[in-house]
């Protein structure tokens, strides 16, 4: 089965403080893909980034970065240099590729507050 | 480019009664899926089809049915509303090609009382 763990419930920063948000996963299968989410007060759900569990090299876009760990089950998020724009609730999802493929099972994300 | 569009928006129904949830999509997508959001819980799914005419239950699909008679729409519907169905509803579709993520409606806040 798969399982997504987001062991931090909220996080309050001051702004310009670099934030990382932790995803743990678990899944059997050797192929599957993560994905980052956000969603601000707003309410909708904000696609961030997906990777492929066959590609382990980090990315950055912007300030946020991502940082694959297959070693330690891990797709942790970075903000650097926070803003109070990045305030919101963050989501880690996982879908695999063999039995139950079509599922997109989510953490139970992270709320991030940066203040002034 | 409407996307994938979530029809109502809110909605107060009283205990007992039934409603029907309707997402629609634009985008020729196979896969559509419901997930409820609760304090807390995260986004839980619900019920979810690969396709026109196929549906399957997810991790909570209890008093709650689906159908895709259209390719391009997944109806949720409670049959008999409980205050324990009080939620945010979203909607979310995807292709069925490789790594694809997600799209998601704007969300159905739903009140039972």
């Amino acid at each position: 089965a798969q399982k997504v763990t987001q062991a931090q419930t909220e996080i309050s920063v001051v702004e310009k403080e670099d934030v990382t948000l932790d995803c743990v996963y678990e899944t059997r299968d050797t192929t599957y893909y993560l994905f980052w989410y956000k969603q601000p007060p707003s309410g909708e759900l904000v696609f961030l980034i997906r990777r492929n569990s066959f590609d382990e090299q980090n990315e950055i876009s912007g300030r946020y970065s991502w940082n694959f760990q297959k070693s330690t089950s891990s797709f942790n998020f970075t903000i650097t240099a926070s803003q109070v724009v990045d305030s919101a609730v963050y989501f880690c999802a996982l879908r695999g590729t063999q039995g139950g493929s079509e599922k997109l099972v989510f953490g139970k994300g992270t709320k991030l507050t940066v203040n002034p | 480019n409407a996307g994938v569009t979530q029809t109502p928006k809110f909605r107060v129904l009283k205990t007992g009664q039934s409603m029907t949830l309707l997402c629609a999509q634009d985008m020729n997508h196979e896969y559509m899926y419901w997930y409820r959001q609760d304090p807390g819980m995260g986004l839980r799914l619900i019920h979810y089809s690969v396709g026109e005419g196929t549906t399957a239950k997810g991790e909570v699909p209890d008093g709650y049915n689906v159908s895709r008679l259209k390719k391009q729409n997944f109806l949720l519907g409670l049959e008999s509303a409980a205050p324990s169905q009080t939620s945010v509803y979203f909607c979310a579709s995807r292709s069925g090609t490789g790594p694809s993520e997600a799209f998601f409606g704007q969300g159905t806040r739903l009140t039972v009382v």
